[in-house]
C-alpha cells in the first residue's frame, strides 16, 4: 500500500515559473525523500529531509517538512524544459531504506 | 563510474512460465532493494537485503516470488508461475554503508502474455 499520497497530480507551467507539489503521508517518518522520474533517466533522487528538519535547500530546490501535519512539500524554482519529468515523494519509517512511494505530480515545462 | 544495471531490459513471457530478473549494483553498495512499478498499485517495496541477508521480505507478494543475493553484489528475482498481474516495471536499487539515497537502475520491463 501507498504510505504518500501527493497534490497536484499533474502541473502544467511555462518556463521560468515556480512549481511547487505538496506530499501528505499517514505513519511517522525517519525521513522523507524526493526522486524524479523521466523516460531519459529513470529514477533519481533529488533530496532527502530528515524528521528533526524543517526546510531543506539543494540548487533550484527547496523542500519543507512538518511532521505535526504530516506533510511536504517540493519547490522548483525557475522551471527548465528539462524539468519536465514525474516527481515521487517516498518516506522512510525507520531509516533503513524501506521506501513508500506517493502516486507522483507530472509536471511539464513548455517553453 | 558504472551504475545500477539490470538485465534483460524487456521480457516477454507466456502465462505460468518462470523468469529471472538480475541486478547488479554499484560496487560496494551494501544494501540492495526490489520494487516494482505498475500503472495500478504506483511504486511497491518488495524486498531489502544488507549484505546476503534479507531482514524484509514484507512487500513480496506471494510465495511465487523469491528473491536471493550472492556474494553482497548481485541480486536475482525469480517469479514462478507468472500470472498477468506481474507485469510491471521491476526496479533495483542499491545503497552505500550508512547513506540514505538509493540509485536506481534503468528497470526490467515484465510482460506475462
Amino acid at each position: 500500500s501507498q504510505q504518500g499520497e501527493e497534490d497536484p497530480q499533474a502541473l502544467s507551467i511555462q518556463e521560468g515559473e515556480n512549481a511547487t507539489m505538496n506530499c501528505s503521508y499517514k505513519t511517522s517518518i525517519n525521513n522523507l525523500q524526493w526522486y524524479r522520474q523521466n523516460s531519459g533517466r529513470g529514477l533519481v533522487h533529488l533530496i532527502l529531509i530528515r524528521s528533526n528538519e524543517r526546510e531543506k535547500h539543494s540548487g533550484r530546490l527547496r523542500v519543507t517538512l512538518d511532521t505535526s501535519k504530516k506533510s511536504s512539500s517540493l519547490l522548483i524554482t525557475a522551471s527548465r524544459a528539462a524539468d519536465t519529468a514525474s516527481y515521487f515523494c517516498a518516506t522512510d519509517a525507520w531509516g533503513w531504506g524501506k521506501l513508500q512511494f506517493g502516486a507522483g505530480t507530472q509536471v511539464v515545462v513548455t517553453p | 563510474g558504472a551504475g545500477v544495471s539490470q538485465s534483460p531490459s524487456n521480457k516477454v513471457t507466456e502465462k505460468g512460465k518462470d523468469v529471472e530478473l538480475r541486478c547488479d549494483p554499484i560496487s560496494g553498495h551494501t544494501a540492495l532493494y526490489w520494487y516494482r512499478q505498475s500503472l495500478g498499485q504506483g511504486l511497491e517495496f518488495l524486498i531489502y537485503f544488507q549484505g546476503n541477508s534479507a531482514p524484509d521480505k514484507s512487500g513480496l507478494p506471494s510465495d511465487r516470488f523469491s528473491a536471493e543475493r550472492t556474494g553482497g553484489s548481485v541480486s536475482t528475482l525469480t517469479i514462478q508461475r507468472t500470472q498477468q498481474e506481474d507485469s510491471a516495471v521491476y526496479l533495483c536499487a542499491s545503497s552505500p554503508p550508512k547513506g540514505d539515497e538509493q540509485f536506481f537502475g534503468p528497470g526490467t520491463r515484465l510482460t506475462v502474455l
